[in-house]
């Protein structure tokens, strides 16, 4: 099976650099996926690593370390907008390669 | 190009009755996902479905539940006899092919609560 770790709340303030991390236990791995959830609205896809490194876009960045079984979101200039929930997704051999998500991260930006 | 519509938005109804979900995915999409969600939990996938197949329901209750994504018209997932504990966020998502499955494109979910 599929299990992911993730913390259940993040705070931090505006303009700040927060990292959500995420490990995980698969029997196989493809990728690691993040998404965006405002108040129990649509998730909304941000990034996804199939391979070990650093993907960038705009203020998201996110990394994976397949050795390690860990990525980690990490969100830059923070705005009162990015608050909301995070969830990373596993997407593990076998099966028909559905994601697994983790119960999410409920980041709180203050001003 | 619209993105994936679920409806309706909100159901409400009453123990034993019958809850039809209905998800239209984004055009050129032909792969479908169901997921429900609790307060404070993360998504827990139900139904893979292409058109007209199911492609993976492990993760649907054998009973009272079912899916369906007919050549033409909308997918639509069935709860039967209907309970409390169904109540939740029910999301639809759906991606162009199965090898794009890490992106899935979410709709906005359809509320069902069971009194």
């Amino acid at each position: 099976g599929q299990s992911l770790e993730q913390p259940s709340e993040v705070t931090a303030v505006e303009g700040a650099i927060v990292q959500i991390n995420c490990t995980y236990q698969t029997s196989g791995f493809y990728g690691l996926s993040w998404y965006q959830q405002h108040d129990g609205g649509a998730p909304t896809f941000l990034s996804y690593n199939a391979l070990d490194g650093l993907e960038e876009t705009g203020r998201f960045s996110s990394f994976l370390s397949r050795s390690d079984s860990y990525g980690y979101l990490l969100l830059q200039e923070l705005q009162m907008k990015d608050s909301a929930s995070y969830f990373c997704a596993v997407i593990g051999a076998g099966g028909s390669y559905i994601p697994t998500f983790g119960r999410g991260t409920s980041l709180i930006v203050h001003p | 190009n619209a993105g994936v519509m679920q409806n309706p938005r909100h159901l409400v109804r009453r123990r034993g009755q019958e809850a039809r979900l209905r998800c239209s995915p984004m055009k050129g999409h032909s792969h479908v996902y169901w997921y429900r969600q609790l307060p404070e939990e993360g998504l827990k996938f139900m139904v893979y479905l292409q058109k007209e197949n199911i492609i993976d329901e492990s993760g649907m209750p054998k009973e009272r539940f079912s899916a369906e994504f007919p050549k033409e018209g909308p997918s639509i997932l069935r709860i039967q006899q209907v309970v409390r504990g169904d109540s939740a966020a029910y999301f639809c998502a759906s991606s162009p092919s199965r090898q794009g499955q890490e992106t899935q494109y979410f709709g906005p979910g359809t509320r069902l609560l069971v009194l």
